[in-house]
């Protein structure tokens, strides 16, 4: 069964504003990814954050990471139209190397 | 797509027919995975492996079986396809030693008729 549920499952912002995903998932985990994939393509690694870890930055995303709540947001600021894309959020378990992914949230950023 | 590619690209098949799909990575990784994505699913695991020989079910494996005879070569066949195995398939790798993320491939675009 699927870990991770992403929310919303799609999102419609102007270019320029921020978009925000929150993924929610339902047991220990040992690391958060986040994971961009645009329309007829394969996933993308995005950023990951360990469970030891609260935030995490990369360029214009932030990830935070709250294992009390079993959740975690990502933000894109600054949102640009080559954003448009389908985001999921995947968990992995202490010395397990798969992973377990969310539904996705379709991100569309208009111009 | 970080040095892995899928063979073929695209496949239409008809119900009750063998299929496979070639998975295949330059950069000596050690494990090796086979997703589908289908609408309102997400991507779910079908089978992986974690060396040459090495490889387990995943939570969607009923109906597929996996070979992995080289590191750089990971087989998926569907022994008599069904139209409910119309889906992208993807492939994923992983370095794994404390590595966790996972690069994918390209995708393959099967539609059992």
């Amino acid at each position: 069964s699927q870990q991770g549920e992403e929310d919303p499952q799609a999102l419609s912002i102007q270019e320029g504003e921020n978009a925000t995903m929150n993924c929610s998932y339902k047991t220990s985990i040992n690391n958060l990814q986040w994971y961009r994939q645009n329309s007829g393509r394969g996933l993308v690694h995005l950023i990951l954050i360990r469970s030891n870890e609260r935030e995490k930055h990369s360029g214009r995303l932030r990830v935070t990471l709250d294992t009390s709540k079993k959740s975690s947001s990502l933000l894109i600021t600054a949102s640009r139209a080559a954003d448009t894309a389908s985001y999921f959020c995947a968990t992995g378990l202490f010395n397990d190397y798969k992973l377990s992914f969310g539904a996705g949230t379709t991100v569309t950023v208009r111009a | 797509d970080a040095g892995i590619t899928q063979s073929p690209r695209h496949k239409v098949t008809e119900t009750g027919t063998p299929v496979t799909l070639r998975c295949h990575q330059t950069e000596n990784h050690r494990y090796m995975y086979w997703y589908r994505q289908d609408p309102g699913h997400g991507l779910r695991l079908i089978h992986y492996s974690y060396g040459v020989k090495d490889t387990d079910k995943g939570e969607v494996s009923d109906g597929y079986s996996v070979s992995r005879s080289k590191t750089e070569d990971f087989l998926l066949t569907l022994e008599s396809a069904t139209s409910s195995q119309t889906s992208v398939y993807f492939c994923a790798i992983n370095a794994g030693q404390g590595a966790y993320e996972q690069y994918f491939g390209p995708g393959t675009r099967l539609t059992v008729t």
